[in-house]
C-alpha cells in the first residue's frame, strides 16, 4: 500500500524559501501525478501544483511565480519550494497522489493517498 | 479558475439523520467532481470520485450525485464517526479547486 510522508522545517522566516520533501513508500513514484496541497489553520484547501514522474509540471497561477516542484525518481521523492514566504503562507502542507484512470471515453481523477501533513509556520 | 461553492457551510445533525451537502461549480464540469472527508488534525480522505463512484472501503451510507454544475453528497444515516468537514473538489481542469467545506456537527 502506497504511503506518503512529508518532511522539512516547521519554521521559516519571512522572505525566505520554504522547502518540503514528500517520500513515497510502498510503490513506485513512476506514473501518477504527484501533488502539493495546503491548508491555512482553520481554513480550506488550496491546490498548489503537481509534477508528473516524467517531469511535466502544472502550478496554481496564484502561486506560480514563487513555486517550484521537482522529482527524484531514484529516491522516490518529490519536493516543493516556495520562495519569498510571508505569514500568509503559514499552513499545513500535504502531499498527495493524483490518480488518473481511463473511464467511459474520458478520465476519472482522484487524490489518494495523502500524506499526514506538516505544519509550516512563517515567523521571524 | 473554476469556483466551487458548497452549502451549507455548517450543519447540526443527530445520529441517524439523513444529511445532504451541495456543491455548485461556476461552470459545467461534467461529472469531474470528488468528495473528501476531513477530521480534525487529519488529512482529507477520498469518499466519492467522478461524482457518484464510491471509493473502495467507504461505507455505502455515503452517496454522490450530479453532473454539470450541481452536485450532492448524501449521508443516508449519520453515524458518530461521520462528524467531520466535507469538501468537494473539481478535477475538470487546472488549477484544481475545492469548495470551502461543510462542517457537520453533533446536534
Amino acid at each position: 500500500q502506497v504511503q506518503l510522508q512529508e518532511s522539512g522545517p516547521g519554521l521559516v522566516k519571512p522572505s525566505e524559501t520554504l522547502s518540503l520533501t514528500c517520500t513515497v513508500s510502498g510503490g513506485s513514484i513512476s506514473s501518477y501525478y504527484w501533488t502539493w496541497i495546503r491548508q491555512p489553520p482553520g481554513k480550506g484547501l488550496e491546490w498548489i501544483g503537481y509534477i508528473y514522474y516524467s517531469g511535466n509540471i502544472n502550478y496554481n497561477p496564484s502561486l506560480k511565480s514563487r513555486v517550484t516542484i521537482s522529482i527524484d525518481t531514484s529516491k522516490n521523492q518529490f519536493s516543493l519550494k516556495l520562495s519569498s514566504v510571508t505569514a500568509a503562507d503559514t499552513a499545513v502542507y500535504y502531499c498527495a497522489r493524483e490518480v488518473v484512470v481511463g473511464a467511459r471515453g474520458g478520465f476519472d481523477n482522484w487524490f489518494d493517498p495523502w500524506g499526514q501533513g506538516t505544519l509550516v509556520t512563517v515567523s521571524s | 479558475a473554476i469556483q466551487m461553492t458548497q452549502s451549507p457551510s455548517s450543519l447540526s445533525a443527530s445520529v441517524g439523520d439523513r444529511v445532504t451537502i451541495t456543491c455548485r461549480a461556476s461552470q459545467g464540469i461534467r461529472n469531474d467532481l470528488g468528495w473528501y472527508q476531513q477530521k480534525p488534525g487529519k488529512a482529507p480522505k477520498l469518499l466519492i470520485y467522478a461524482a457518484s463512484n464510491l471509493q473502495s472501503g467507504v461505507p455505502s451510507r455515503f452517496s454522490g450525485s450530479g453532473s454539470g454544475t450541481d452536485f450532492t453528497l448524501t449521508i443516508s444515516s449519520l453515524q458518530p464517526e461521520d462528524f467531520a468537514t466535507y469538501y468537494c473538489l473539481q478535477d475538470y481542469n487546472y488549477p484544481r479547486t475545492f469548495g470551502q467545506g461543510t462542517k457537520v456537527e453533533i446536534k
